[in-house]
């Protein structure tokens, strides 16, 4: 079965900060991979995905995630965090031998002081 | 591009009362749509996913004749959630996904439905 860790359920960070979310994943072959973010009351964005290739992939807003298969991470990254960047993020995990249905974390709420 | 509509954005109304959700694609065929669950501060749980012309998939412990699923056409899926009770008050977000497998999929805004 397939299955996300998200960690940490809440990170504060200041405006300006760098930031990194952790994921892990359960996958029994070559996952699919993906990053959403949900602000309050609305419904999910994609951030970014990784399906194969460079390990180092480049999303919106600034995000980058990296996959790391030895370590079953997909961790997501921004170097400078804006205070727009509050909001939830959610990991998933997919593919072809789960029928191509994501698996979601339980997300980590991000706060950003000013 | 890759928008997806849900509509309505919120609905209140009384108990036993049947309540349809849309999901629209609006600038892609979806050859496959899901819809999912969200409790407050919880994760999404996937409801059901239904590909174009057939019938929904449930996942286990989903009442299929609770949650009516039909996906008559390749940008449009409703759920319809019958005889609603306020246990089934939640928030509902729909998501599409067209072409092969390893195509991203891209949600609604989401329903927030309350059963008073």
């Amino acid at each position: 079965a397939q299955s996300v860790t998200q960690p940490d359920i809440h990170i504060t960070v200041s405006e300006g900060a760098s930031l990194e979310l952790r994921c892990n994943y359960s996958y029994g072959a070559t996952p699919y991979l993906f990053w959403y973010v949900q602000s309050p009351g609305q419904g999910l964005q994609l951030l970014l995905k990784y399906f194969s290739g460079d390990t180092l992939v480049q999303g919106i807003k600034g995000f980058e995630a990296e996959f790391k298969r030895s370590q079953s991470s997909f961790n997501l990254r921004k170097p400078s965090v804006h205070w727009s960047d509050a909001a939830e993020y959610f990991c998933a995990v997919g593919g072809t031998r789960g029928g191509n249905k994501l698996t979601f974390g339980t997300g980590t709420q991000l706060k950003v002081e000013l | 591009g890759a928008v997806v509509s849900q509509h309505p954005s919120r609905v209140i109304c009384k108990s036993g009362t049947s309540v349809k959700i849309e999901c629209r694609s609006l600038d892609f065929q979806a050859t496959t749509m899901f819809w999912y669950r969200q409790f407050p501060k919880q994760s999404l749980m996937l409801m059901a996913t239904s590909n174009e012309g057939s019938k929904a998939t449930y996942e286990q412990g989903v009442e299929k004749d609770k949650f009516l699923i039909n996906h008559a056409s390749l940008t449009l899926s409703t759920l319809t959630v019958t005889s609603a009770h306020p246990e089934d008050s939640s928030f509902y977000i729909c998501s599409a996904r067209g072409g092969s497998g390893n195509q991203p999929q891209h949600f609604g805004d989401g329903t927030r439905l309350s059963i008073l």
